[in-house]
């Protein structure tokens, strides 16, 4: 089982590229999130979903959307990449909507936007 | 506002105890969590309490007054393993987690 994976690990972008990170779980979670992590900072959640066909806006959800297709997949896109983007990004899933059950989190897709 | 404080960094000797302390500010309170994350890893879970009280789980306990806003991270008999970044992280009214910046834990020889 392999949890969850990400793609691609590390990414180099031109500024104003379109982005695609992508996040696909296998443990068949109804919940998934997207989060930032910088330096210094806590981990800033910028979008979620609590199940397939829905998804909602977290603390940081500019520039940034997603979609929920199917319970497996949650990808991430960047419409018009900006150095401000420059961050780790972690997919993360938990088995209900609860907000207190354990979130998984993938290893993370580091993405520098010049 | 939603708030958790942290220390930013500590360090400990190979053997010994440390605590790392958290205080939470959040607009109603469902539990708190402890993560551990390994340089250029993902965080993984450690604890989540929602009563007040001391949990032990192995090397690592952690504890929680609700009252104070206030939980810790006891690790004993530290392992160079152990260094890492520990972070907080409370659940609101609304189920959300508000995180913390994390503890960079260096342990020494």
């Amino acid at each position: 089982i392999a949890g969850i994976t990400q793609a691609p690990t590390s990414q180099i972008l031109a500024a104003g590229r379109r982005m695609t990170l992508r996040c696909t779980q296998d443990m068949r979670h109804n919940a998934m999130y997207w989060y930032r992590q910088d330096l210094g900072l806590g981990l800033r959640l910028i979008h979620y979903s609590n199940t397939a066909g829905t998804t909602g806006k977290g603390e940081v959800p500019d520039g940034y959307s997603v979609s929920r297709a199917n319970t497996d997949d949650f990808p991430l896109t960047l419409a018009s990449a900006v150095p401000s983007q420059t961050s780790v990004y972690f997919c993360a899933s938990s088995d209900s909507t609860s907000g207190t059950d354990t979130q998984y989190f993938g290893p993370g897709t580091r993405l520098t936007v010049l | 506002g939603q708030n958790i404080d942290q220390p930013t960094e500590m360090t400990a000797t190979e053997g010994a105890i440390v605590q790392i302390n958290c205080t939470y500010q959040t607009s109603g309170f469902n539990g708190l969590f402890w993560y551990q994350q390994h340089a250029g890893e993902a965080p993984t879970f450690l604890s989540y309490n929602v009563l007040d009280g001391l949990e032990e789980k192995g090397r690592f306990s952690s504890f929680l007054s609700r009252s104070k806003g206030y939980s810790y991270l006891l690790l004993k008999e530290l392992q160079m393993k152990d260094s890492a970044s520990y972070l907080c992280a409370a659940v609101d009214s609304n189920y959300q987690l508000i995180w913390g910046a994390g503890t960079k834990l260096i342990i020494k020889p």
